[in-house]
């Protein structure tokens, strides 16, 4: 079946270093995939998206691109602040148009800790 | 009030007691979901409701019940609880449940004593 494979954390950076969070996924088809963001004590937000191959989302300074060749999917931010400390989140939809339900596969989650 | 809220955000209970976790949305969406956030795995659904009718049941047990009363609420009935049913409890909307894109309220912290 479906399924996504993060880098396990945590990932601790100094602010204003470059951050890397590796995503893979597996998928039969060509899905849609996705960044969530979740803050201590809060639910998950959505981060970024991209929905088909070579798409860039991108949002608060934070890129993904869907590379389907490398089935990856890898989050970027040139200079990360205390305030992205967080959990972040890569997950796939494999789109159905048919009856069946589409439904959201999470990896693990990756801890994203950065200090002053 | 906007996006997906929760109510309560932190509940401890007994494994004979029984309560409800209460999810709204005010997006206007058909769709909406019941996932369980367990430490170092990852979300799991539990249940999916489009247009109010139940369209997934993931094995989850029958101590978990659901109940979408109407587009914009969605309720988890808990009963006779196990402690390892402790988790944070996140619901989440889409337009419809063939929408790629689904919105998450804050979670409701859920410990079973």
């Amino acid at each position: 079946g479906d399924s996504v494979t993060q880098m396990e954390g945590p990932v601790t950076l100094s602010e204003e270093a470059f951050l890397t969070i590796n995503c893979t996924y597996t998928a039969t088809g060509y899905p849609s995939l996705f960044w969530y963001v979740q803050y201590p004590g809060e639910g998950l937000q959505l981060l970024l998206k991209a929905t088909k191959a070579d798409d860039k989302g991108s949002n608060k300074g934070f890129e993904a691109t869907y590379r389907k060749e490398t089935t990856s999917f890898h989050l970027e931010k040139g200079s990360v602040q205390v305030s992205d400390s967080a959990v972040y989140f890569c997950a796939l939809i494999e789109m159905n148009y048919g009856g069946a339900t589409n439904k959201l596969i999470f990896g693990t989650g990756t801890l994203l800790a950065v200090q002053p | 009030e906007t996006g997906v809220t929760q109510t309560p955000r932190h509940l401890v209970m007994g494994m004979t007691n029984k309560k409800s976790l209460k999810c709204e949305q005010h997006l206007g969406h058909n769709a909406m979901y019941w996932y369980k956030q367990s430490a170092k795995k990852p979300l799991e659904l539990m249940f999916v409701y489009s247009l109010e009718e139940r369209v997934e049941n993931n094995s989850v047990p029958s101590r978990f019940s659901p109940e979408c009363p109407n587009s914009s609420h969605l309720f988890l009935h808990l009963h006779t609880l196990q402690p390892e049913d402790s988790a944070l409890y996140l619901c989440a909307s889409s337009q419809s449940k063939h929408t790629d894109t689904q919105y998450f309220g804050p979670g409701t912290r859920l410990t079973v004593l």
